[in-house]
């Protein structure tokens, strides 16, 4: 089955604790993306990457690093999470200019 | 970043009734797209739309791409309490997508 899979689906931390979030796709797609969902303020992309090695930031990429060394995985790294990067979090990816297809989230809580 | 403008921001609505949402943004964008959203999942992709002045269905949805390039309309009928969810539009230029903030649909048996 084509999806996009995101783990872990809920995440509880501390300030400060370094946590990555893993992402994988099998469709081959070249283009992947993280997003941040919040209440009234809809996604808002972190990162973004159209192919092996090529990575971008996105609107709001302080605080979050990522790496693309194979094309189906796309992991969200937080070097020194905060409270305010407490929220849901959505990994997507896309076949060139085609829609975006998306996980099913990871709920982050930084305490 | 962009946003675009998506409206209404929630619809509360008997089942049956027909729904209409809409997004325009001040930029021309290539391709629009319609998601949903349940409750802890994913956006799942409803609707693509790639052509100016395009109207595509999928089973009781419709939606159109703008002429202007800068706005689309999605439409539901015959409402059923499934359709519950937030709906978002995004448009896409390229590889960058733009969200609206989402159309929260309540269906009331």
């Amino acid at each position: 089955e084509a999806q996009v899979t995101q783990n872990p689906r809920y995440l509880i931390t501390v300030t400060g604790k370094k946590l990555t979030v893993t992402c994988s796709q099998n469709m081959n797609h070249e283009y992947m993306s993280w997003y941040r969902q919040d209440p009234g303020l809809g996604l808002r992309q972190i990162y973004y990457s159209m192919n092996v090695e090529v990575t971008d930031k996105g609107d709001v990429p302080e605080g979050y690093k990522v790496s693309r060394k194979e094309k189906r995985n796309f992991p969200l790294i937080l070097e020194s999470p905060s409270p305010n990067q407490t929220s849901l979090y959505f990994c997507a990816s896309s076949l060139g200019p085609g829609p975006l297809h998306f996980g099913n989230g990871t709920r982050l809580t930084v305490t | 970043g962009q946003q675009l403008n998506q409206s209404p921001q929630s619809m509360f609505i008997q089942e049956g009734e027909d729904v209409s949402m809409n997004c325009t943004s001040s930029s021309i964008f290539n391709t629009w797209l319609w998601y949903k959203q349940d409750p802890g999942e994913g956006p799942v992709l409803l609707i693509a739309l790639y052509k100016a002045g395009e109207l595509t269905s999928n089973g009781r949805l419709t939606a159109q791409f703008g002429i202007t390039r800068k706005d689309s309309f999605l439409n539901i009928s015959a409402s059923i309490p499934s359709d519950v969810g937030i709906y978002f539009c995004a448009g896409a230029t390229g590889n960058q997508f733009y969200f609206g903030t989402g159309t929260s649909l309540t269906v009331i048996p």
